[in-house]
């Protein structure tokens, strides 16, 4: 069974870093690229970027290109999303998510990763 | 980048009755990669339709979707109390990008 479980809830406060995970299992984690989700309060869904960890072929949004980082561990089968310095308006639900591959849908979700940024 | 624009923003409806969702894109989607999510609050998204008219394992077949090129529908037959939710279209593929629509909420009239 495809699953991807993400780290806990986090409450940082501006200024401070933060990397959360994404752990794959039940399938070739190195096969399928892993995306992340951004959620913020009330709103919609939007693409941050995408990891490709058999060899680390990131893509990113334009709207995330140098606000995020994303990375990939394939020895633990774990996508990361780190910021180095978060702000209020980081505060949102992340997801990642698995397409089939880099011309398809996504079709597994982990749970999400809320994170708030408060002082 | 391709911006998609969904409508309406809400929808309110009846059980039983028929939802119709719209999703236009600013340009052309290539090979009709578009997909339609559906979310409930709490929840992860969950695929429903992908490649503008397939749907996804397990999607019952009230779920329909349509379109080519620049406009695409999710039709629901007939609403299931379960089926009032947020949807969103998804265009995948293009340059790399993987962009979401706004969102449509289906709400019980």
């Amino acid at each position: 069974e495809v699953q991807l479980v993400q780290s806990g809830a986090e409450v940082k406060k501006p200024g401070e870093s933060l990397k959360i995970s994404c752990k794959g299992s039940g399938y070739s984690f190195t096969s399928y690229w892993i995306g992340w989700v951004r959620q913020m309060p009330g709103k919609g869904l939007e693409w941050m970027g995408i990891i490709y960890p058999g060899d680390s072929d990131t893509r990113y949004s334009p709207s995330f290109q140098g606000q995020v980082t994303i990375s990939a561990d394939k020895s633990i089968s774990t996508a990361y999303l780190q910021w180095s310095s978060l702000k209020a308006s980081d505060t949102a639900m992340y997801y990642c998510a698995r397409p089939f591959s880099s011309a398809a849908p996504f079709d597994y979700w982990g749970q999400g990763t809320l994170v708030t940024v408060s002082s | 980048e391709i911006v998609l624009t969904q409508s309406p923003g809400t929808l309110s409806l009846s059980p039983g009755e028929r939802a119709t969702l719209s999703c236009r894109a600013s340009q052309s989607v290539s090979s009709s990669y578009l997909a339609w999510y559906q979310q409930k609050p709490g929840q992860a998204p969950r695929l429903l339709i992908y490649g503008a008219s397939s749907r996804a394992t397990g999607i019952p077949d009230r779920f329909s979707g349509s379109g080519s090129g620049t406009d695409f529908t999710l039709t629901i037959s007939r609403l299931e109390p379960e089926d009032f939710a947020v949807y969103y279209c998804q265009q995948y593929g293009s340059s790399s990008s993987w962009t979401f629509g706004q969102g449509t909420k289906v709400e019980i009239k």
